[in-house]
């Protein structure tokens, strides 16, 4: 079945470094690709998403790039803050159902 | 707050029984997922109902069913509870019909403690 792998599974920055998370898919027809994130205890929640006919967006410090060759996109966080200390969904379209990674745990360390 | 709605916030019963779950989504929304999140583990799509009907469906179990009601709540059920159905139950909506098509509102979650 169609299957999404997100790695690494836990990420741990130092507080104003970068963070990058990165997920495979293997439906070659997947075209939205959003990315969410769940703070302890929380729902989840959008923070950016990407359709296939874009390569990167941007918002403020997180960056989402799309390589539909490799058929991998990436979430690129910068100036990292303890606040964006959560769990890092990313999902891809497949058969008009969203099909989620595993998660990144990202701590950010003071 | 996300506009979904979702009751009880907590509930603690027995192996055996049966619970509902119940989901009010955002207004204006046609489309209502249900997600199983166990345990530091990540999100089970279990399945989805657009305007009252059954879209899509995921690794929902045989003693799980769900429903969407004409004002478009949802209730999802289960029965003949175990051990391994503790876990987080979310309700998200959407305003369009697809999975695939834009942003989920999730509600804060059902959680689930089978003893």
């Amino acid at each position: 079945g169609e299957n999404v792998e997100q790695h690494p599974s836990t990420l741990s920055v130092q507080e104003g470094d970068s963070a990058v998370i990165k997920c495979t898919y293997s439906d070659s027809a997947s075209n939205y690709f959003p990315w969410y994130k769940q703070e302890l205890g929380k729902r989840p929640q959008l923070i950016i998403d990407i359709r296939s006919n874009v390569g990167e967006k941007k918002d403020q410090r997180i960056a989402v790039t799309l390589n539909k060759t490799a058929k991998h996109f990436s979430l690129h966080i910068t100036e990292t803050q303890p606040e964006d200390s959560a769990v890092y969904f990313c999902a891809a379209s497949s058969n008009y159902q969203l099909i989620w990674g595993a998660g990144t745990k990202l701590i950010i360390k003071p | 707050d996300s506009g979904v709605t979702q009751t009880p916030k907590h509930l603690i019963t027995a192996t055996g029984q049966r619970v509902t779950l119940r989901c009010s989504p955002r207004s204006g929304d046609l489309s209502v997922y249900w997600y199983q999140q166990s345990l530091d583990q990540g999100l089970q799509f279990l399945i989805q109902y657009y305007n009252g009907e059954e879209r899509a469906k995921g690794n929902i179990l045989e003693r799980f069913s769900a429903q969407q009601f004409p004002d478009l709540h949802s209730e999802l059920n289960l029965s003949s509870l175990e051990l391994g159905d503790s876990a987080l139950y979310f309700c998200a909506s959407s305003v369009l019909e697809g999975h695939n098509t834009g942003e989920l509102f999730f509600g804060e979650g059902s959680r689930l403690t089978v003893l």
